[in-house]
């Protein structure tokens, strides 16, 4: 199968502390692009970051992606109670084409 | 703007029967359109990708013959799931993307919709 592997699959930390989350992936890439998908509702693109980039930032999100590891992460900083949700890294391979999504990781914040 | 709607947003159906689910873009012509399945606290498993005016491909695996997909419009693809049984229940999730995107690649997600098969 294609699809990534996250790390870990169940994450719970106190909320304003940072959480991070691990996506492997098995074959080269053209890009890679993390979601979040509330209960039972539709996904929410957070950002994306191509094969030739190593990090990025967006707000209280931080993205790396080592191509020679075939593996990303998504940090983020100062966790809130809304940040509960579930995590999806998804990866592309060529322009406008399919993506996969990786098994996805479930972050609780406490209050 | 890039808002992809999905209808209906839930929808509970008696086993036999057929059942379709639309996903349409609002505010732009979608050239690619993508079904996923998900069932509960899993991953989005793609099920096939759809052109406007061809054939969808279809994922290793899923069933053509029961999962009917027609993107016959560039804002309308339908996905019809066949003689419906209580293994077909799920979240059907769609997504659509344009050749004119902003960002290439980039994706746009509709809602979902969750089906139940009694």
């Amino acid at each position: 199968s294609q699809q990534g592997e996250e790390d870990p699959q169940a994450l719970s930390i106190q909320e304003g502390e940072n959480a991070t989350m691990n996506c492997s992936y098995k074959t080269s890439i053209n890009n890679l692009q993390w979601y979040r998908q509330n209960s039972g509702r539709g996904l929410v693109h957070l950002i994306l970051i191509r094969s030739n980039e190593r990090e990025k930032h967006s707000g209280r999100l931080r993205v790396t992606l080592d191509t020679s590891k075939k593996s990303s992460s998504l940090l983020i900083t100062a966790s809130r109670a809304a940040d509960t949700a579930s995590y999806f890294c998804a990866t592309g391979y060529s322009s406008a084409s399919k993506i996969i999504f990786g098994s996805g990781t479930r972050l609780s914040i406490r209050p | 703007g890039a808002v992809v709607s999905q209808h209906p947003s839930r929808v509970i159906c008696k086993s036999g029967t057929s059942v379709k689910i639309e996903c349409r873009s609002l505010d732009f012509q979608a050239t690619t359109m993508f079904w996923y399945r998900q069932f509960p606290k899993k991953s989005l498993m793609l099920m096939a990708t759809s052109n406007e005016g061809s054939k969808a491909t279809y994922e290793q695996g899923v069933e053509k013959d029961k999962f009917l997909i027609n993107h016959a419009s560039l804002t309308l693809s339908t996905l019809t799931v066949t003689s419906a049984h209580p293994e077909d229940s799920s979240f059907y999730i769609c997504s659509a993307s344009t050749s004119g995107s902003r960002i290439a690649y980039e994706q746009y997600f509709g809602p979902g919709t969750r089906l139940t098969v009694t």
